[in-house]
């Protein structure tokens, strides 16, 4: 049973332009909500994270929006760039409590066109 | 500062052989965990540890035996390999209850080739 369903698989993005990435889960449990970013040969590294008591967040060009009724969160980067060609990962997890068991959505693979 | 190290990048196994994919980190993070990244699905728990002396079992743990004697390391070992057990490792390390705020520290992984 997958717990974070993430699409699409591939992403093809003009330069300048939005990139969208979506992801919906079904634990209403979860209430930590990262997105990862990862490049060729590398680990993943934190992009940017929300908790369900917003709606939305912002940091630069990349924004989070999410839907707590839909359970559904998404990833907005605008004015995308050649450089933001990468593999990105939606994520949740239960983070209270000291049990830190983040579980990922299967990844985006964005090519942003110069 | 190292950050989160693992060793080696590349194994070629043979199916029965056994190895351990080492991880350390030097950030004296409470959490590391082990993550197996295949093509199509995404980044999968193999087993995690909230502190020295304990571990638990995450997603797909079966073929796989961690242990934590200290804060800075968390080696994986696979006692008989098989061919399905093909596939990119990662160790990754955060705070325990701050991880959520700074997120986890990854390692730059093992490729694992088993034929």
């Amino acid at each position: 049973q997958q717990q974070v369903k993430q699409s699409p698989q591939s992403l093809i993005v003009q330069k300048g332009g939005i990139s969208i990435i979506n992801c919906a889960y079904e634990n209403t449990a979860f209430d930590y909500f990262p997105w990862y970013q990862q490049f060729p040969g590398k680990g993943p590294a934190l992009l940017i994270a929300i908790r369900p008591d917003v709606s939305e967040k912002k940091e630069g060009r990349f924004t989070i929006s999410f839907n707590k009724s839909a359970k559904q969160f998404s990833l907005h980067i605008m004015d995308s760039q050649p450089g933001d060609s990468a593999t990105y990962f939606c994520a949740a997890s239960i983070g209270q409590g000291g049990s830190e068991k983040l579980v990922f959505g299967k990844g985006t693979k964005l090519t942003v066109n110069p | 500062n190292a950050g989160v190290t693992q060793t080696p990048k590349f194994q070629v196994l043979k199916t029965g052989q056994s190895m351990t994919l080492q991880c350390a980190q030097d950030m004296n993070h409470e959490y590391m965990s082990w993550y197996r990244q295949d093509p199509g699905m995404g980044l999968r728990l193999i087993h995690y540890s909230v502190g020295a002396g304990i571990t638990d079992q995450g997603e797909v743990p079966n073929g796989y035996n961690v242990s934590r004697s200290t804060t800075e390391d968390f080696p994986l070992r696979l006692l008989s390999a098989a061919p399905s057990q093909t596939s990119v490792y990662f160790c990754a390390s955060g705070r325990l209850g701050l991880a959520t705020n700074y997120g986890y520290t990854f390692g730059s992984g093992t490729r694992l080739t088993v034929v």
